[in-house]
C-alpha cells in the first residue's frame, strides 16, 4: 500500500498569511506514459463531507477560489493557501489514486492564529 | 445537480450486520466507478472500496480491513450503490460516505460526497 504521510499535522496562521502543506507519498504516483500525478487535495470542515480542492496534484477544482494551489511531483507534494481566510479553517487531507488501495495523508488541521 | 444521499445507518452489535444505500442523482449513475469511504471519530478518512460500472463487469475492489466482510454492489435501475457489512467490529463504527469517481477510467479522484450515514458498532 502507497502511505500518504502530511505535515505538519496541524498549523495556525494569521489571516492574510501564507498556509503551507506538504504530503510525501511512500512510492511516486507519477505516471510518465502521460506525464501525471496522480494527486488530489480535499477540504473538509466539520461536520461536513470532504470537498475536492485539486487534483492531477496541481488542477485546481472548478470554483474553488485561486488562493488555493497545489504543486509537486514524484513523491513531494504541497498545498498552498496563498492568503488564508477565515473561511479556510479546517481539515485538508491529500489522497493519492494512482493504485488501490487508494489511501489518504492523515489530515492537516488549518487554524486561525 | 450532483447530490449523493446515504441512508441505513445505525446501532449494531459486534458481530452483526447492516446495509448502508447511497441514492445517486442529478448524473448518469451508471457510466461512473462508485466508492464508499469511511471516517471513525475524530479520525482521518479510510477508503473502503469500490464498485466499477457495467462496461467493467461492475468489479470491485476492498480495502484489507473489510475484505471478506463487506460487499459492494450496486443497481443501476435505481441508480443506487449498496455497502453490505457482515462480521462487524468496534472498530467499524464511523461515518461512512459514498463518493463518485469522476470518470471510468479506473484511476481517478473522488469530484462528489454524500453527507455520510453514521455506523455504530457497540454492545
Amino acid at each position: 500500500d502507497i502511505v500518504m504521510t502530511q505535515s505538519p499535522d496541524s498549523l495556525a496562521v494569521s489571516l492574510g498569511e501564507r498556509a503551507t502543506i506538504n504530503c510525501k507519498s511512500s512510492q511516486s504516483v507519477f505516471y510518465s506514459s502521460n506525464n501525471k500525478n496522480y494527486l488530489a487535495w480535499y477540504q473538509q470542515k466539520p461536520g461536513q463531507p470532504p470537498k475536492l480542492l485539486s487534483y492531477w496534484a496541481s488542477t485546481r477544482e472548478s470554483g474553488v477560489p485561486d488562493r488555493f494551489s497545489g504543486s509537486g511531483s514524484g513523491t513531494d507534494f504541497t498545498l498552498t493557501i496563498s492568503s488564508l481566510q477565515a473561511e479556510d479553517v479546517a481539515v485538508y487531507y491529500c489522497h493519492q489514486y494512482y493504485t488501490t488501495p487508494w489511501t489518504f495523508g492523515q489530515g492537516t488541521k488549518v487554524e486561525i492564529k | 445537480e450532483v447530490q449523493l444521499v446515504e441512508s441505513g445507518g445505525g446501532l449494531v452489535q459486534p458481530g452483526g450486520s447492516l446495509r448502508l444505500s447511497c441514492a445517486a442523482s442529478g448524473f448518469s449513475f451508471s457510466d461512473h466507478y462508485m466508492n464508499w469511504v469511511r471516517q471513525a471519530p475524530g479520525k482521518g478518512l479510510e477508503w473502503v472500496g469500490r464498485t466499477r460500472n457495467k462496461a467493467n463487469s461492475y468489479n470491485t475492489d476492498y480495502a484489507p480491513s473489510v475484505k471478506g466482510r463487506f460487499t459492494i454492489s450496486r443497481d443501476d435501475s435505481k441508480n443506487s450503490l449498496y455497502l453490505q457489512m457482515n462480521s462487524l467490529k468496534t472498530e467499524d463504527t464511523a461515518v461512512y460516505y459514498c463518493a463518485r469517481e469522476f470518470d471510468s477510467s479506473g484511476y481517478s479522484y473522488f469530484d462528489y460526497w454524500g453527507q455520510g450515514a453514521l455506523v455504530t458498532v457497540s454492545s
